[in-house]
This record gives structure tokens, sequence and C-alpha cells, in this order.
């Protein structure tokens, strides 16, 4: 299968500690998006890079979040000291930059976070 | 990125036609309107998009107004795999950003 992967699928962890999920994308695709998912709600976006290039970020995006991609292939997405509230479904997307109107983009089954 | 409205849940039987609808009165000229569905435990799925024209492929048809405000989704013949979440999001084409801006969906029952 050459879909989307991250890595891991579940994740349980205690209030305080550090987590780092990973996601690789196909692979020739040049852009690559993290949303964040709570119960009964949609996907919220939270930064994309295009090529290693970090070119947005949203407000949601706290100073406990960083997001890499070094090289412009897997990506990874740290939490320090996470928070109850930090308890959802992280999910990664990749794309080919295009015409941005028709641009489609590729989810991985993404990784739920538990924070206790 | 312009807002869409749809509604929160709709049934439908296995073997029937769905029409999924979708208001986005404040759409631009440069928009298009993607169709995306998230299946249970599953990240999302693209599923159709469109800008002016109606637009057919193997999983649904699109159906666009005339004046672009509205359009339906349409799911041929419903079966109990297609029971998802599905979100109309409207892409502004004269941007370079990427995001999507999922709104809450429509939570599609599909009945045997």
């Amino acid at each position: 299968d050459t879909g989307v992967s991250q890595d891991p699928r579940h994740k349980i962890t205690k209030r305080g500690q550090n987590v780092t999920f990973r996601c690789d994308p196909i692979s020739e695709h040049n852009r690559l998006y993290w949303y964040r998912q709570t119960l009964g709600q949609g996907p919220e976006f939270l930064t994309y890079f295009q090529n290693e290039a970090q070119l947005e970020k949203s407000r949601l995006l706290s100073d406990r979040f960083s997001a890499e991609r070094p090289k412009g292939s897997f990506s990874t997405l740290e939490i320090q000291r996470t928070e109850q509230g930090d308890s959802a479904m992280y999910l990664c997307a990749s794309s080919i930059t295009g015409t941005s109107g028709r641009e489609t983009q590729y989810f991985g089954p993404g990784t739920r976070l538990l924070v206790l | 990125d312009a807002k869409t409205t749809q509604p929160n849940s709709m049934e439908s039987n296995e073997e029937e036609p769905v029409h999924l609808p979708c208001n986005h009165s404040t759409i631009s000229g440069t928009d298009y309107i993607h169709w995306y569905r998230q299946l249970p435990s599953q990240g999302p799925e693209y599923v159709i998009h469109g800008l002016t024209s109606n637009v057919n492929n193997r999983m649904a048809s699109l159906a666009i107004a005339e004046d672009r405000k509205s359009s339906t989704l349409i799911l041929h013949r419903a079966t109990l795999r297609d029971a998802a979440v599905y979100y109309c999001i409207l892409r502004d084409g004269s941007s370079n950003t990427g995001k999507l801006i999922f709104g809450q969906g429509t939570t599609l029952q599909v009945k045997p």
C-alpha cells in the first residue's frame, strides 16, 4: 500500500510527558499537512509543509507543539508537556502542489492520543 | 475560505440514491467545491470536486446550482459502506494556501 502512513496508531500518555508522532506521505507528494480532530468535530488545520519549508501554522499550534519535515519526506509532530486537552486524533495528509482550488489531499489513518 | 452549511444528519436506505445538500451562499468566483468523507475510525477521503459544471466520477456525482450558491453530492446507490460523515468544503483557487477548513459535516446513516 502506498498511501499515507502514520505511527503510532494509538498513544496513551500521562499529563506532562512528551510525545512524538510520525507521518510518511505518498512518496512524490511535496505538501504535507497536520490536522487535529476531537470527538464529534471536523478536523482542524494545524500546520503544513511544502518540501522542507513550514509555510503556515494555525493559532491552535501552541508553543508546546512543534513539527518538522527535515528532508522533505516524512514529518514529525511533537507535543511537549502534554495536557488532557491535547487528547485527540492527529491526522496527516499529503498532496502535490497544483492549482490550489483543485488540490486533493490524501489522509492517513491518524494517531489517536489519550492524555491521562 | 467561505463557509458552508450542511444538515447534521441524513438517513438513506441501502440501494437507493442519496442527495446530500450543501449551501455556500457567500461563494466567490474562484472557489472550488470539494467533498470529502470520513468513515468511522479512518482519516477523511477525497470524494469529488467541481467549479461550475456538474461532475461525475466512480464514487459520486456533484451537481452545482447555476448561481453556485448550493451544490448536491449524489450517491447513486447507497451501500452500507457509504455510512460516513460527508464534508462540503470550499477551496479558493486564487490562494496558494493548501489547508482544508472542515465544518461539522453531514452524518449519513444507511439502513439495510
